[in-house]
């Protein structure tokens, strides 16, 4: 069965540092979402991307993230300078084009 | 903006049924979807209902009304490990993006 991979399943880093949290969605879907979730707290839409650009982003999604679709296969999530309350997991999803939204095992991020 | 409500938690015991009730309030509604989601894992897909009815699958049934702006999830024949959060999420046209609920944590007890 087709699945989103995500990478790093676990990343630490230092307060201020730049992260990139990578996803290779499903081949044939043309939506594709990231979703943070705090320890304890709800699933948090960030970002949907649409044929290659951002198509909604909600008020998290700050100046410090970006995304990006640098070829056929991976969407990617940095943020550029994080802070401690970047800490959570971060889903990556993947649409067809209606119907269920599938989603990646998460990477989890500590920020220090 | 959009409004999902669901309790934060519920308890019930090995074998019953238990109903999940979610109510919303959105704008473009394009579709009502109830994710499980065990701690530390991601969201798995258990439901889609876009019409008004009852979809059956298996031991999971959902329920939704448009019109009343509400939705439920039934669990019968409930196991131990059912034991998890259910998120009930609106997905909206435009962006086509999924909301979702607080999440309803659910405890299965013998």
């Amino acid at each position: 069965e087709p699945e989103v991979t995500q990478t790093p399943s676990h990343q630490v880093t230092q307060m201020g540092q730049e992260v990139i949290l990578r996803c290779v969605p499903i081949s044939n879907h043309l939506y594709f979402y990231w979703y943070r979730q705090i320890l304890g707290q709800k699933v948090e839409f960030l970002v949907s991307f649409y044929n290659n650009e951002i198509s909604e982003k909600s008020e998290i999604f700050d100046d410090q993230f970006s995304v990006e679709r640098p070829d056929g296969s991976n969407f990617t999530l940095k943020i550029r300078s994080t802070k401690l309350e970047d800490s959570a997991m971060y889903f990556c999803a993947s649409l067809e084009r209606a119907g269920e939204l599938f989603f990646g095992e998460g990477s989890r991020l500590t920020v220090l | 903006g959009q409004n999902i409500d669901q309790p934060t938690e519920m308890t019930a015991t090995e074998g019953a049924i238990v109903q999940i009730n979610c109510t919303y309030q959105t704008s473009g509604f394009n579709g009502l979807f109830w994710y499980q989601q065990h701690a530390g894992e991601a969201p798995t897909f258990l439901s889609y209902n876009v019409l008004d009815g009852l979809e059956e699958k298996g031991r999971f049934s959902s329920f939704l009304s448009r019109s009343k702006g509400y939705s439920y999830l039934l669990l019968k024949e409930l196991q131990m490990k059912d034991s998890a959060s259910y998120l009930c999420a609106v997905f909206t046209g435009g962006g086509n993006k999924l909301t979702f609920g607080t999440g309803t944590q659910l405890k299965v007890e013998l």
